[in-house]
C-alpha cells in the first residue's frame, strides 16, 4: 500500500486559507489521492479526490504535484466548523478498493 | 435524505457477551464497510461486502464477524468482546469499491463500551 505522511497538527486563523500538505512518494500510477475529514465524534466525511490534475469543489481545492509524490488540500476560507482531523489517503487501484487511514492532521481553526 | 444509519449510537456490553451492531443505508450502494476506530487512532478497516461477497482484512480477529442479509443492512457481530474491543465502530458505503474513483459515505458510528 502507498503510505502517506502528514503533519500531526496545524493551526489556522478563521477566514484565512488552510493549506494541508501530504506526502505520498510511493504512489502508483493508478492510485487516487483522497481527502476525508473527521469532526470530533462523527464519521469521516469525504472532501475531494484526484488522480493527477488539480481539483476543486465547493469544499476545497486539491493540488497534486506533477510527479504525484505530494499533494496539498486547500480550504480557502477556514471557519471554526472546519476544525477536524484531515486524512490524506491513497486508495488502492485494485478491483477491491479499500481506504487505509493514516494518522491524519488535526486542524484547529482559531477565532 | 439518503444516508447511512447506525444503531444504536452507544452500546454497552459485558466482557465475553456477544454483541451485534447494525448499519443500514438508503443509498442503494453495492459496497458496505466496517471500520474500527479506537480512541485517538485512525479508522481501521475490518472487512467489507461487495454485494454478497465478503472480503475480510488479513489482520481482522476471528472474533469479528459480519452479515449482510440484503442490500440495505449489514451487521457486525463480536462473538466474545474483550476490553480491547471498546471502540467506535464505523459503517460506510460506496456505489462500487473505492479505487475506481468512488467515495465512501460514513455513518455516525456506534461507540462500544465493554465492562
Amino acid at each position: 500500500d502507498a503510505k502517506t505522511t502528514q503533519p500531526p497538527s496545524m493551526d489556522c486563523a478563521e477566514g484565512r486559507a488552510a493549506n494541508l500538505p501530504c506526502n505520498h512518494s510511493t504512489i502508483s500510477g493508478n492510485e487516487y489521492v483522497y481527502w476525508y475529514r473527521q469532526i470530533h465524534s462523527q464519521g469521516p466525511q469525504y472532501i475531494i479526490h484526484g488522480l493527477k490534475n488539480n481539483e476543486t469543489n465547493e469544499m476545497a481545492s486539491l493540488i497534486i504535484t506533477e510527479d504525484r509524490k505530494s499533494s496539498t488540500l486547500i480550504l480557502p476560507h477556514a471557519t471554526l466548523r472546519d476544525t477536524a482531523v484531515y486524512y490524506c489517503i491513497v486508495a488502492r487501484g485494485s478491483t477491491l478498493g479499500r481506504l487505509y487511514f493514516g494518522r491524519g492532521t488535526q486542524l484547529t481553526v482559531w477565532p | 435524505d439518503a444516508m447511512v444509519i447506525q444503531n444504536p449510537r452507544y452500546q454497552v456490553t459485558q466482557f465475553g457477551k456477544p454483541v451485534t451492531l447494525s448499519c443500514s443505508q438508503t443509498l442503494n450502494h453495492n459496497v458496505m464497510y466496517w471500520y474500527q476506530q479506537k480512541s485517538s487512532q485512525a479508522p481501521k478497516l475490518l472487512f467489507h461486502y461487495y454485494d454478497k461477497d465478503f472480503n475480510n482484512e488479513a489482520d481482522t480477529p476471528d472474533n469479528f464477524q459480519s452479515r449482510r442479509p440484503n442490500t440495505s443492512f449489514c451487521f457486525l457481530d463480536i462473538r466474545s468482546p474483550g476490553l480491547g474491543d471498546a471502540a467506535m465502530y464505523l459503517c460506510a458505503t460506496s456505489r462500487v469499491p473505492t479505487g475506481q474513483e468512488e467515495t465512501q459515505y460514513f455513518g455516525p458510528g456506534t461507540r462500544l463500551l465493554v465492562l
